[in-house]
């Protein structure tokens, strides 16, 4: 079976720290991947996707960035952290197939101080 | 752009009863509409989906509806219990693996 590994699951960083969150898949090849946000009590912001090592499409302008190095392993970083940085990241996966269900991490907790 | 709608936000029913959710989506080339349940601190977990080829689709307590003329599609949970408290998402697919989300409803069930 597949499963969705998302770490660290909590994080407090300061204003203007770097910040690298890393997600991995398993039992599948090729994947989707995404990377959401969600603030709190608010709804899923579509950060970056995937289709494949090395491709990744930015859907909302920011100081965040994504790599895709491996195929099951998707990155989140940013240079600098800000303040409105401060959320809850999802990293998600959907099999590279005509509507296929996306499967989520369990997040991270992101606070900015 | 593409929009889906989902209402109402905020949805209190006492134990037992059914819970109605419905989202209404822009874009007529959607054919792929799951629903997602999100518990405190948790990621999303999909409860259901529906394809535009099937009017309703039932698994047990829950069931979706879709009407493709209308452009909505609705999530029933009948008999409802503590644990099915949660956010609720509705999203709409065209097949291009990307989904468009509703902005969520918090169900809240009092005993």
């Amino acid at each position: 079976s597949q499963t969705i590994h998302q770490w660290p699951a909590t994080l407090v960083q300061p204003v203007g720290s770097p910040l690298s969150l890393e997600c991995t898949v398993e039992g599948t090849s090729n994947p989707n991947l995404y990377w959401y946000r969600q603030a709190a009590g608010r709804g899923l912001q579509l950060l970056f996707y995937s289709v494949g090592i090395g491709q990744i499409s930015s859907e909302v302008p920011q100081n965040l960035s994504a790599s895709r190095p491996q195929d099951r392993q998707f990155i989140l970083s940013s240079k600098k952290l800000l303040l409105s940085d401060s959320g809850f990241y999802l990293c998600a996966w959907m099999r590279g197939s005509y509507n296929s269900p996306l499967h989520f991490g369990n997040g991270t907790r992101l606070t900015v101080t | 752009g593409e929009n889906v709608e989902q209402h109402p936000s905020t949805l209190s029913v006492q134990e037992g009863d059914s819970a109605v959710i419905k989202c209404t989506y822009s874009d007529s080339a959607s054919n792929y509409f799951p629903w997602y349940k999100q518990e405190l601190g948790k990621g999303p977990q999909l409860i259901i989906d529906i394809r535009s080829n099937v009017g309703e689709k039932k698994d047990q307590r829950i069931a979706v509806t879709l009407n493709k003329t209308a452009k909505h599609f609705s999530l029933h949970i009948t008999e409802t219990q503590p644990e099915d408290s949660a956010v609720y998402f509705c999203a709409a697919s065209r097949g291009n693996y990307q989904l468009i989300w509703g902005a969520g409803t918090k169900l809240i069930i009092k005993p």
